[in-house]
């Protein structure tokens, strides 16, 4: 079982509205990421955080806003979003962000299932 | 490892056999890499990985092999079982820079009794 905790699992929203995505883990990881999924593609990145602060930002749209309020929480904002935004958001970490290299994989959660109507 | 196309290659199997999913990359300075598993409606699960000093490492019941010649990377699944059902999907990443893992397309792994 993955120890990166995401919620909800479903979620669907209209395009004016304003919801979130959260994210937990405990394992003492320092670098946490938002990847977003489409059906039948591979995850792509959105934003890496490395000690709570951002510093990857995959030039996503400002639609999607990003927070870290502290070392375990990651939340992705989301407001006035489009329907092909529609995708599993995936939260994952690893020990921090220097180099991927064994020891320092990066580990998912199950995701979120967004649906923009 | 770039994605391309909009239908994952699919790999179909019978319970017992031995499986093999391929990968190639396309970055040359990669120099780390990844097999997830992901389940339908679950996020990937970390496998194995290798770094690119090693041609091959071995897990419970799986196996990869790279080859940095040629840029291609593979499971091996060994004694396959209707679990081990999934999306595998390969990722590179290259050390030297942030923590960015690039995915490959993925494949279905469709195992039969």
């Amino acid at each position: 079982d993955t120890e990166v905790t995401q919620t909800p699992k479903h979620l669907v929203m209209g395009m004016t509205n304003k919801k979130s995505l959260k994210c937990e883990q405990h394992m003492g990881h320092r670098a946490m990421y938002w990847y977003k999924q489409k059906a039948k593609k591979p995850p792509e990145l959105m934003f890496v955080y490395s000690y709570e602060k951002l510093s990857i930002n995959e030039s996503v749209p400002s639609r999607f806003s990003p927070e870290c309020p502290n070392s375990s929480l990651l939340n992705l904002h989301l407001h006035a979003l489009q329907p092909e935004d529609s995708a599993l958001y995936l939260c994952a970490s690893s020990q921090d962000e220097d180099r991927v290299v064994s020891g320092n994989t990066i580990y998912f959660g199950e995701g979120s299932w967004l649906t923009v109507v | 490892g770039e994605s391309v196309g909009l239908h994952l290659p699919t790999l179909s199997v019978q319970e017992g056999d031995n499986s093999i999913i391929n990968c190639a990359y396309s970055n040359s300075a990669s120099d780390y890499f990844i097999w997830y598993k992901q389940e339908s409606g679950k996020g990937p699960q970390f496998i194995i990985d290798i770094r690119s000093n090693m041609d091959k490492r071995q897990g419970q019941r799986v196996t990869v092999l790279l080859n940095k010649t040629v840029k291609h990377l593979s499971l091996q699944i060994a004694a396959t079982q209707p679990g081990d059902s999934a999306v595998y999907f390969c990722a590179e990443a290259n050390s030297g820079g942030y923590n960015k893992l690039i995915f490959g397309a993925g494949t279905r792994l469709a195992v039969h009794p």
